[in-house]
């Protein structure tokens, strides 16, 4: 089992809907957990981070962690073709953030 | 915000030559800073720790003696890619956490390196 997995996509959502994206992660003592945005040939930026279960709010973005199920997601609403990106889940493991592979989203406008 | 600067952005070299790729934290100290790498459409692998006034720890399958990490200070780990082959073109990435802020870890810009 990977140690994070996420669905490679496309997805695509039309403009103005709400995204969803998800991922799982296979170790239950990872603490902490990371939403980054990726642009075609540009390095992460940090979206949202998370360390307790329940869901946190930050503008158009939720992220969402379910320890328990070992599920983390991002929930991004009124979708802009801006937001069209690979959006990689991190988990901090032994203090080193490990990746999923990405999901690419596409927004139709 | 916490930056980190990551030099050069693209880099082409001859297959047999080394390359140095500098990461620095602008405005934090960074005791642990990692160097990942990226393949077109793969996620980012982390190839190692960078650990300022110590050696560094490498992932398992990355070769320590290729790829030349220091960290001789707070602000700069520097990654050497030795005798460069063109398997070794990819995209490396620096990251580092400032620790407070809740800025998460950050990232360098990046280095497409091109070995031809």
């Amino acid at each position: 089992q990977k140690e994070v997995e996420q669905n490679s996509g496309p997805l695509s959502v039309p403009e103005g809907a709400i995204a969803s994206l998800n991922c799982t992660y296979s170790d239950r003592g990872s603490q902490s957990f990371f939403w980054y945005r990726q642009y075609s040939g540009k390095s992460p930026e940090l979206i949202m981070f998370i360390y307790s279960n329940g869901d946190k709010e930050d503008g158009r973005f939720t992220a969402q962690l379910n320890k328990a199920s070992q599920y983390v997601s991002l929930l991004i609403r009124d979708s802009q073709p801006s937001d069209s990106a690979t959006y990689l889940c991190a988990v901090n493991k032994d203090d080193k953030i490990i990746f999923g592979k990405g999901t690419r989203l596409h927004i139709l406008p | 915000g916490a930056v980190v600067s990551q030099h050069p952005s693209r880099v082409i070299c001859k297959s047999g030559t080394s390359v140095k790729i500098e990461c620095r934290s602008l405005d934090f100290q960074a005791t642990t800073m990692f160097w990942y790498r990226q393949f077109p459409k793969k996620s980012l692998m982390l190839m190692a720790t960078s650990n300022e006034g110590s050696k560094a720890t490498y992932e398992q399958g990355v070769e320590k003696d290729k790829f030349l990490i220091n960290h001789a200070s707070l602000t700069l780990s520097t990654l050497t890619v030795t005798s460069a082959h063109p398997e070794d073109s990819s995209f490396y990435i620096c990251s580092a956490f400032p620790g407070t802020g809740g800025h998460g870890y950050t990232f360098g810009s990046g280095t497409r390196l091109t070995v031809v």
